[in-house]
């Protein structure tokens, strides 16, 4: 069965401060797409990125970098020089084909609080 | 831009009661989910639809029902209310093909 671990419940950093969120999966899948959203206290939930499973580069946008380490299963997100908008919470997820619909399953989040 | 609304953002129900949250989108989407999002379990699927009138279970589908009359619309039913359904709902679309899935801003019912 699919799972996603967000071991991280809450984290609490200092504005400026490098803060990495950790996700860990399990699929018996060989192709499979991994997700990072965030929920900002605004409720909805904005899509971050999606990787695939054949592509284990690391990818960086701005602040905002994913390392996916096949090897271990995990998929996590550093977010540099931290900033009080990044507090939200945030959401690792993982694609499950069910032959009808394309499904993710989802960690339990990690809330990421940014003070000054 | 795509567009996932939910016809209210706070919904406050009696125990009994037959509550209906309604989800619309206006990208063509195929499918389309239903999830509740609890303190510590995260999003967990309830039922979801690749087609109008298809539709299949989730993780935890009871005590709800669904209906997908159109392809733009697909609406959660609680038959009848219990305090174990007061939780925020969110509903997202996604192309067929796709994983990628597009959410609607949510609705946190309270059920009393």
């Amino acid at each position: 069965a699919q799972k996603v671990t967000q071991a991280q419940t809450e984290i609490s950093v200092v504005e400026k401060e490098d803060v990495t969120l950790d996700c860990v999966y399990e699929t018996r899948d060989t192709t499979y797409y991994l997700f990072w959203y965030k929920q900002p206290p605004s409720g909805e939930l904005v899509f971050l990125i999606r990787r695939n499973s054949f592509d284990e580069q690391n990818e960086i946008s701005g602040r905002y970098s994913w390392n996916f380490q096949k090897s271990t299963s995990s998929f996590n997100f550093t977010i540099t020089a931290s900033q009080v908008v990044d507090s939200a919470v945030y959401f690792c997820a993982l694609s499950e084909e069910t032959g009808t619909a394309s499904k993710l399953t989802f960690g339990t989040g990690t809330r990421l609080q940014v003070t000054l | 831009d795509v567009k996932v609304t939910q016809s209210s953002r706070y919904l406050v129900k009696r125990t009994g009661e037959k509550v209906f949250l309604e989800c619309v989108q206006d990208m063509d989407h195929e499918n389309m989910f239903w999830y509740r999002q609890d303190p510590g379990l995260g999003l967990r699927l309830i039922y979801f639809s690749y087609d109008v009138k298809m539709k299949e279970k989730g993780d935890i589908p009871e005590g709800y029902s669904v209906s997908r009359e159109k392809k733009e619309r697909f609406s959660l039913i609680l038959e009848s209310a219990s305090t174990n359904q007061t939780s925020m709902y969110l509903c997202a679309s996604s192309y067929v093909d796709s994983y990628e899935q597009y959410f609607g801003p949510g609705t946190r019912l309270t059920v009393t």
